[in-house]
């Protein structure tokens, strides 16, 4: 069974300081791993993905996350936090074989405030 | 492409009754799925399909029925409504069941 936990529901930045989100997963299969963004009153949207090839990874407006296989971590990280990334975000897992296969399980959400 | 859409965007029942949530892809995708979001709770895999005529149970199945006659259409029923049923739905799709999927702009359903 698959499993993924946001440590912290919620995380507060200064625009231009560091934003980190933590991801740690569970899989009894080698996973593919996906951050999505939700603004408000909207779907998701994709920021980026991992699917085993290069275990940094480069999504869209500047994040980036790394796959540790040794600490079972997928956190996002982002430089330099602007206002227009307040949002909530969140991690989710999917399986590539067994029972749970391509089923996606998503962590509970972080929702990011940045202030100026 | 309009990608996938969704309706009703916003939808009141009173407990006991029935409807249907509508999700349309236009990109030729063969996996769909329904999610309910809850706070605090993530979202939660209701049911999905591997392609036309195929259908499972996800997570949280119990008071909602699927089917899937064709590759675009993918609507969601509820039998009876029940206020526990109250939450916000998303439909999804994906070219193919662990590639990255596409959201709608979901349903928002409350049940009184």
């Amino acid at each position: 069974a698959q499993s993924v936990t946001q440590l912290g529901s919620h995380v507060s930045v200064s625009e231009g300081a560091l934003v980190l989100l933590r991801c740690n997963y569970s899989s009894s299969v080698p996973p593919y791993l996906f951050w999505y963004v939700q603004y408000p009153n909207q779907g998701l949207q994709l920021l980026l993905k991992y699917t085993s090839a290069a275990t940094l990874v480069k999504g869209i407006n500047g994040f980036e996350a790394e796959f540790k296989k040794s600490e079972t971590s997928f956190h996002l990280t982002k430089p330099s936090a602007h206002m227009s990334d307040a949002a909530e975000y969140f991690c989710a897992v999917s399986e590539t074989g067994g029972t749970s296969y391509g089923k996606l399980t998503f962590g509970q959400g972080t929702i990011l405030t940045v202030h100026p | 492409n309009a990608g996938v859409t969704q309706t009703p965007k916003f939808q009141v029942l009173k407990t006991g009754q029935s409807m249907t949530l509508q999700c349309a892809q236009d990109m030729n995708h063969e996996y769909m799925s329904w999610y309910r979001q809850d706070p605090g709770m993530g979202l939660r895999l209701i049911h999905y399909s591997v392609g036309a005529g195929i259908t499972d149970q996800g997570e949280v199945p119990n008071g909602y029925n699927v089917s899937r006659s064709t590759t675009e259409d993918f609507p969601l029923r509820l039998l009876s409504a029940a206020p526990s049923q109250t939450s916000v739905y998303f439909c999804a799709s994906s070219l193919y069941t662990t590639d990255t999927q596409y959201f709608g702009p979901g349903t928002r359903l409350t049940v009184l």
